[in-house]
């Protein structure tokens, strides 16, 4: 079966501008999660949703946020971008409403300049 | 808040060459993951060990969790040059905050 889908995989965009990044989980997984990688901070959790529900959310500011849909397939989104948003996001699907087992996608990399 | 310390941070070593890699923690996890991630990549799932003091085997890998469940080692055997990349270990717990905690990372580089 089809892994998790990121799109798009690299984007580039100014200081200031917005950028929405989305996410096709796996057929029946109901649980995407979103992390940012960057070489300095490792893997830090964004948010995850389950139903289309935030259930849990990192320690970010309110210019990142997201949403899931009817199918489980996810959007983030980032507004007013700062130059440390540069990173790799990483999407990850899980089957039940426990994350006790991640597939990631390959990510999308992020550069602000 | 958890967190997961992994040790070293980078390990660069010869081909053949056994190593070690930790992963610790102050907090309980109900299961404890590894992942490993090539550039360019998402991570990819390794292994999961869920009760305390179990060992798991994985061809060369071998991994461990802590009596106490607040810890893990990864061990590998002869590593190879495909062995090469970042290891991460992830705790899971349910006890109200189902979401996984991520390590720092061991990037480890294993030269021919």
């Amino acid at each position: 079966k089809a892994g998790v889908t990121q799109t798009p995989r690299y984007l580039i965009k100014t200081r200031g501008q917005q950028v929405t990044l989305s996410c096709s989980p796996i057929s029946g997984h109901r649980s995407v999660s979103w992390y940012q990688q960057t070489p300095g901070q490792g893997l830090q959790f964004l948010f995850e949703y389950f139903s289309e529900t935030q259930r849990n959310k990192g320690n970010f500011p309110g210019r990142f946020s997201g949403r899931q849909f009817s199918n489980s397939r996810s959007e983030m989104n980032v507004s007013t971008l700062e130059l440390g948003d540069s990173a790799l996001y990483l999407c990850a699907s899980s089957l039940v409403s426990k994350l006790t087992e991640a597939f990631f996608g390959q990510g999308t990399r992020l550069t602000v300049v | 808040t958890q967190l997961l310390e992994q040790s070293p941070q980078f390990l660069s070593i010869q081909e053949g060459e056994n190593l070690t890699v930790y992963c610790n923690s102050s907090s309980v996890f109900s299961s404890l993951q590894w992942y490993r991630q090539e550039p360019g990549e998402g991570p990819v799932l390794l292994v999961t060990v869920v009760t305390g003091g179990e060992v798991k085997k994985l061809k060369r890998l071998t991994f461990q969790f802590g009596d106490a469940r607040k810890d893990s080692s990864l061990h590998i055997t002869a590593a190879q040059t495909g062995d090469t990349g970042l290891y991460l270990c992830a705790g899971h717990n349910n006890f109200g905050n189902e979401k996984l905690t991520f390590g720092t990372g061991t990037r480890l580089t294993i030269i021919p």
